[in-house]
């Protein structure tokens, strides 16, 4: 069986700070891993994903994520936050067999100006 | 290009009523998924579309949900009748093609209050 954990519910920052909003993830074979961000009353909206080769992936809004197996990780991260990032964001993850993607619980990322 | 497009946003009902849910996938997706995403959680997936086909609807309770799309393309999501449990978003999303993992893109939801 496939999982995700998100250990943080809330994650608050600073305007200008880097952020990082943390996953881990459990799969049988190799992981392909996603990013969403839900801003309230919309829809979940694509960031990013992994599926193979440089662990470092660059996704929208200038977010990327470090893929690392050895810790079974896809950490989010972004150099400058800005207030309009603050949101509620989902690390989503399924293995090469598995029909289906297992969603995190979500982490809200709140950016204080 | 219009994104994924759900009706309606909100539904507020009473126990026992029936409520449907329609979805207009993003045009030329041929993979459809309909997610139950309760509060303070990640969606969950009810039913998976290819095409016209149900491919995975093992998490779907089937005594009382239902799901179609007749043709491909549009597709509604019934629940007869409504529990108080059923409160939640009701997500639809769509992606296309035949090479996995395919991205998913997400409607709005509708938000669903069964009194």
């Amino acid at each position: 069986a496939q999982s995700v954990a998100q250990p943080e519910d809330q994650v608050n920052v600073a305007e200008g700070n880097p952020l990082t909003v943390k996953c881990t993830y459990s799969v049988s074979g190799n992981p392909y891993l996603f990013w969403y961000v839900q801003y309230p009353n919309r829809g979940l909206q694509f960031l990013l994903k992994y599926i193979t080769g440089d662990n470092l992936v660059k996704g929208s809004y200038g977010f990327e994520a470090e893929f690392n197996k050895s810790q079974t990780s896809f950490h989010l991260k972004k150099p400058s936050a800005l207030v309009s990032d603050s949101a509620l964001y989902f690390c989503a993850v399924r293995d090469g067999s598995a029909r289906q993607l297992t969603f995190g619980s979500g982490t809200q990322l709140t950016v204080l100006p | 290009e219009a994104g994924v497009v759900q009706s309606p946003r909100y539904k507020i009902i009473e126990k026992k009523q029936p409520v449907a849910f329609w979805c207009n996938p993003i045009s030329g997706h041929n993979t459809l998924y309909w997610y139950r995403q309760n509060l303070g959680q990640g969606p969950e997936l009810l039913i998976r579309y290819e095409n016209e086909e149900a491919v995975d609807d093992s998490q779907l309770p089937k005594d009382r949900f239902s799901a179609e799309r007749l043709k491909g393309v549009d597709s509604t999501l019934k629940i007869q009748p409504a529990e108080l449990g059923d409160s939640a978003v009701y997500l639809c999303a769509s992606s296309f093609g035949t090479i996995n993992p395919k991205t998913q893109y997400f409607g709005p939801g509708t938000r669903l209050l069964v009194l």
